[in-house]
């Protein structure tokens, strides 16, 4: 069965360091989706992205993050400079049409130290 | 701005009875979809059941069914002859982007 794959799956980082989290959608979707999810608290959305560009972004998506999908087939999540607010579990999916199933990766538990 | 309140934090089951779970949402759209979504201690998302806004028909899946009050903007997911393996967090979402609190499920033997 096709799935989304996320790695790495646990990534430790000092604050003001730069992180790349990449994720791998199921091959044919075409939307695709970044989520946080800071320990025990609810899921966040970050952004969208479609037809090669963000098509929302939420208000936690500043400019330290970017997203990119630079060869087709990877999806990844820049932050440029980390905080330690930004230690939580980040969640990749990928939809073949818009709201019609969103299939999750397994996440990367990003730690910030 | 478009919400959803799920305002249980904790539920409890005994195995094979039936729980339902609630949410409450609000969004201006007259078109969008809901979903109840699974996480289990694994963290991986996985999406239980969806329905359509439009569909008045109550969507269902196996012993997972949903009462859509589109008037009441009510959304909740009732689990029928719950398993042990059901025990999870539960969460309501408005589309791909608004996800409620979630529900934490726990089943007793």
């Amino acid at each position: 069965e096709p799935e989304v794959t996320q790695t790495p799956s646990h990534q430790v980082t000092q604050m003001g360091q730069e992180v790349i989290l990449r994720c791998v959608p199921i091959s044919n979707h075409l939307y695709f989706y970044w989520y946080r999810q800071i320990l025990g608290q609810k899921v966040e959305f970050l952004v969208s992205f479609y037809n090669n560009e963000i098509s929302e972004k939420s208000e936690i998506f500043d400019d330290q993050f970017s997203v990119e999908r630079p060869d087709g087939s990877n999806f990844t999540l820049k932050i440029r400079s980390t905080k330690l607010e930004d230690s939580a579990m980040y969640f990749c999916a990928s939809d073949s049409n818009l709201n019609t199933e969103a299939f999750f990766g397994q996440g990367t538990r990003l730690t910030v130290v | 701005a478009q919400t959803v309140t799920q305002s249980q934090p904790e539920m409890s089951v005994q195995e094979a009875e039936t729980v339902t779970l609630s949410c409450t949402y609000d969004t201006s759209e007259s078109d969008y979809y809901l979903f109840w979504y699974k996480q289990p201690p694994s963290r991986q998302m996985i999406l239980v059941i969806r329905q359509e806004a439009y569909k008045q028909q109550n969507a269902t899946e196996n012993r997972f069914s949903v009462n859509f009050q589109k008037a009441a903007k009510s959304f909740s997911l009732k689990i029928s002859d719950s398993q042990l393996g059901d025990a999870a967090m539960y969460f309501c979402a408005l589309g791909e982007l608004i996800f409620g609190t979630g529900t934490r499920l726990q089943v007793f033997p």
